[in-house]
């Protein structure tokens, strides 16, 4: 079973579109995190909840939505698409238990604005 | 504010000889900090962390790393590497305080030669 799922796995669009990325966590974590990955590898974290509220929110356009429907789902909205949003789009989850530090990530969204 | 640096774009190593991957970061207080692992087209997986304790720390697939409080590094680290260690490795720091993000190095990509 995977524990953090995305989808879609591969995402190509026009510009101007607007579009949406789900992510499921099995794992009954409390916090979840969006992560974008630009083409030089360098990550940045974009949104962090914690039982479905925002406590992270990094300096992201707002035409970046999260909307977290229960603890186990984190969604990424995105309007007007642009194409400096091309990039890979992680979802993560992190437990507030014995394991609480180590964040667990999806295989990643690859969002391709044309 | 946190950050990391890791020194080096590209590490590479014959199969079979020890590898290390350097980390410097800073953050005020004291520090969590990871290695990551990212497989072509995959999501990151997580190697191994430094809370408290023992400054070297052991994790998956033969990896270890050393906390240096003095030198603030965390460099990993391998005895003896393998073809299928090739991958990027990202180091992560967080502060021990609060909802603070994990912050990422730019990674390094390790490619180990037969």
């Amino acid at each position: 079973d995977t524990a953090v799922s995305q989808t879609p796995k591969y995402l190509v669009t026009q510009m101007g579109n607007d579009k949406s990325i789900k992510c499921e966590q099995n794992l009954g974590h409390d916090t979840m995190y969006w992560y974008k990955q630009d083409s030089k590898k360098f990550l940045k974290i974009m949104f962090s909840y914690n039982n479905k509220e925002l406590i992270i929110n990094e300096t992201v356009p707002n035409r970046f939505s999260p909307k977290s429907p229960d603890k186990a789902h984190l969604n990424l909205h995105i309007n007007s698409l642009e194409l400096g949003d091309s990039a890979v789009y992680f979802c993560a989850s992190r437990s507030g238990g014995a394991t609480k530090n180590i964040q667990y990530f999806g295989a990643g969204t690859r969002l391709s604005v044309l | 504010a946190q950050s990391v640096a890791q020194p080096e774009d590209q590490v590479n190593v014959a199969e079979g000889n020890p590898l290390t991957v350097k980390c410097t970061y800073s953050v005020s207080g004291n520090p969590y900090l990871f290695w990551y692992v990212q497989y072509p087209n995959r999501g990151l997986q997580f190697l191994l962390k430094y809370i408290t304790g023992d400054n070297l720390v052991k994790g998956s697939y033969g990896f270890e790393a050393e906390f240096n409080k003095s030198q603030t590094s965390f460099h990993l680290k391998k005895p003896s590497a393998l073809v299928s260690d090739s991958a990027l490795y990202f180091c992560a720091v967080r502060a021990n305080s609060g909802n603070t993000p994990l912050v990422f190095g730019k990674g390094t990509r390790l490619s180990v030669i037969a």
